[in-house]
């Protein structure tokens, strides 16, 4: 089955700096990675997405990167603010529609004003 | 987009007492659910998945017969944590898709917080 590493588990910048987090996973055969964002005792919310078909995409400060060929994907957070200190999880998921997502072991990031 | 719900938010019980979860989705049809269950300061780990009208599918590791899952119908699924123990309590958090749909995003409920004195 898929399996997702995730780094760093925790991770500290300074507010207006970027936070980068990566991921790799196991199963070519996987085409989607969600990222979300967890805050303490909530659901975990996506932030951004990304096919296998497509190797970038952005949504303001938030952008994520995939190589498929390496099989690991990014996300990068820009001019970080203090709320986004969350714990963000990546995810990978395959083909079929009952094949569940599995998730990263988690990053803890802090943005210290 | 669309929302799943769950209840209880949270329940405190006994141990050697049984629980149910409910997952919902209010607005959309989903064939299949997942139930995971997340520890403090870990991720969220599968326990298995839930099919509408037959037998779900556990992951390694979980007990089907303590964790005995219904999905009765195309809008819910229920967890039943059978003779809870202390080491049961968690966060458990159900997930849908839409059947049929074409987007690929996974739903998530708002967890329930299980704590078994």
């Amino acid at each position: 089955g898929e399996n997702v590493e995730q780094h760093p588990s925790t991770l500290s910048v300074q507010e207006g700096d970027s936070a980068v987090i990566k991921c790799t996973y196991s199963d070519s055969a996987s085409n989607y990675f969600p990222w979300y964002k967890q805050e303490l005792g909530k659901r975990p919310q996506l932030i951004i997405d990304i096919r296998s078909n497509v190797g970038e995409k952005k949504d303001q400060r938030i952008a994520v990167t995939l190589n498929k060929t390496a099989k690991h994907f990014s996300l990068h957070i820009t001019e970080t603010q203090p709320e986004d200190s969350a714990v963000y999880f990546c995810a990978a998921r395959g083909k079929t529609g009952n094949t569940p997502l599995v998730f990263g072991k988690g990053t803890r990031l802090s943005v210290i004003a | 987009g669309a929302v799943v719900s769950q209840h209880p938010s949270w329940v405190i019980c006994k141990s050697g007492t049984s629980v149910k979860i409910e997952c919902r989705s209010l607005d959309f049809q989903a064939t299949t659910m997942f139930w995971y269950r997340q520890f403090p300061k870990q991720s969220l780990m599968l326990m298995a998945t839930s099919n509408e009208g037959s037998k779900a599918t556990y992951e390694q590791g979980v007990e089907k017969d303590k964790f005995l899952i219904n999905h009765a119908s195309l809008t819910l699924s229920t967890l039943t944590v059978t003779s809870a123990h202390p080491e049961d309590s968690s966060f458990y958090i159900c997930s849908a898709r839409e059947t049929g749909g074409g987007n690929n995003e996974q739903f998530f409920g708002p967890g329930t917080r299980l704590t078994v004195l």
